[in-house]
């Protein structure tokens, strides 16, 4: 199955300041990669995702890289704020078997991201 | 509308009890996945549900087993409870094939003791 791995497991910032979090995947086939915040107690928010045709995509100060090859891909905030502070998920989707639709998210260890005022 | 709604939140439950945990998906949604968060882990799927027949299951023992009903609500049982089951159970909600357009349930914490 698939692996997802993510780094950095923490990560402090200055208010104003970028953040970048990595993950990388093991299975080629994966082809949709989905980005959560989760702050404590509280359910996994989807923020941000990207499908395997495109290379970056951007919402306001977030932005998502993917590089197939490589395998990898990044999750950027800009401009942090307090507010970013949270745990974010990496996820990646694998077909079931080879040309289905089926697919289930596999996730990765998370990144605790603090942001100082 | 209504988002993923779980009860109960929280859960105590003694080793080797049962447990049943209940899950209604977002409007328009007609298929629930089940995840199970570790403390400090991320989500590990447990199963998935459409159409009430289990469609794929993760590694999981089969003391865990669930159920969907016509209304695409779904319950997740766990077994013979062990320590190692305390964690936060999410569900999430989706239009079929189950992957795109994930909701997640704000989960139920359960505490094996």
């Amino acid at each position: 199955g698939e692996n997802v791995e993510q780094h950095p497991s923490t990560l402090s910032v200055q208010e104003g300041d970028s953040a970048v979090i990595k993950c990388t995947y093991s299975d080629s086939a994966s082809n949709y990669f989905p980005w959560y915040k989760q702050e404590l107690g509280k359910r996994p928010q989807l923020i941000i995702d990207i499908r395997s045709n495109v290379g970056e995509k951007k919402d306001q100060r977030i932005a998502v890289t993917l590089n197939k090859t490589a395998k990898h891909f990044s999750l950027h905030i800009t401009e942090t704020q307090p507010e970013d502070s949270a745990v974010y998920f990496c996820a990646a989707s694998s077909p079931l078997r080879r040309g289905s639709t089926l697919g289930r998210l596999y996730f990765g260890r998370g990144t605790q991201l603090t942001v100082w005022p | 509308d209504a988002g993923v709604t779980q009860s109960p939140t929280h859960l105590i439950k003694t080793r080797g009890q049962q447990v049943t945990l209940r899950c209604s998906p977002k409007s328009g949604h007609d298929t629930v996945s089940w995840y199970q968060q570790a403390l400090g882990q991320g989500p590990q799927f447990i199963f998935q549900y459409y159409e009430e027949e289990e469609r794929q299951r993760g590694n999981f023992p089969d003391r865990f087993s669930g159920h969907q009903f016509p209304n695409y609500s779904s319950e997740l049982n766990v077994n013979a409870l062990l320590l190692g089951d305390s964690a936060l159970y999410l569900c999430a909600s989706s239009p079929w094939p189950g992957d795109y357009g994930y909701t997640f349930g704000s989960g139920t914490r359960l505490t094996v003791v």
